[in-house]
């Protein structure tokens, strides 16, 4: 089952930043956290990953508590070509994604 | 160019035909899944391997069968017991570590069509 949950759906424009939020109360102490993005009809792909606090890539951040419990990823100044699903995942042994998040870029 | 490929991207089947679906990776990686996507849904796993000639069901495997008998290869096989196979079926690698810290490659998918 999936140990993760996040937003169905979100809407935002172009030029917006964008926050998804995903819960993972029982992540354990090894668990890094690692989201990845889907276009339709191919296979997902690595956004960013992280243990604790912030890591920035050249696509996303990824900000993490001091608890861990929860993690967000942040799109800055999103375009029409960032409509994806987002999901997030954590530790890897059985690779379970859940729902993912379904982002809307509109005009 | 190291990557993971799926053969065929497109595969057609009459009703109560087996058919395999083919899943080769070269990145030396030891853990192999497979995962099924319906429409407008998420992926769901079928089966998974984290060596070689060992492998695990996962949440959706009934209808479905897999071997490892090489690391390079993980073949999903639909059965004619699997009810309803049209799908788009992803077949994925990764490392393994004492830390469970994974960053997981995905083949282009195969698109199975059942006529």
């Amino acid at each position: 089952l999936a140990k993760t949950t996040q937003p169905i759906s979100m809407d935002s424009y172009e030029g917006q930043e964008v926050n998804i939020t995903c819960s993972h109360n029982n992540i354990a102490t090894n668990d890094y956290i690692t989201w990845y993005q889907q276009f339709p009809s191919q296979g997902p792909r690595f956004i960013i990953q992280g243990y604790k606090t912030k890591v920035t890539n050249e696509v996303a951040s990824l900000f993490i508590p001091a608890d861990r419990k929860s993690s967000t990823l942040s799109l800055p100044r999103v375009s029409l070509s960032d409509t994806a699903v987002y999901y997030c995942l954590v530790g890897a042994d059985d690779m379970r994604f859940g729902a993912g998040t379904r982002l809307t870029v509109k005009p | 160019d190291g990557g993971i490929t799926q053969s065929p991207k497109y595969l057609f089947r009459k009703e109560g035909q087996n058919v395999t679906l083919s899943c080769e990776q070269n990145l030396n990686h030891d853990a192999m899944y497979w995962y099924r996507q319906d429409p407008g849904q998420g992926l769901r796993l079928i089966y998974y391997s984290q060596i070689v000639n060992d492998f695990q069901k996962g949440d959706i495997a009934e209808g479905y069968s897999v071997s490892r008998e090489k690391k390079e290869s993980f073949p999903l096989t639909v059965t004619s017991a699997q009810k309803n196979p049209t799908a788009f079926y992803l077949c994925a690698s990764s490392t393994r570590g004492q830390v469970r810290r994974t960053e997981a490659f995905f083949g282009q998918g195969t698109r199975l069509t059942v006529v």
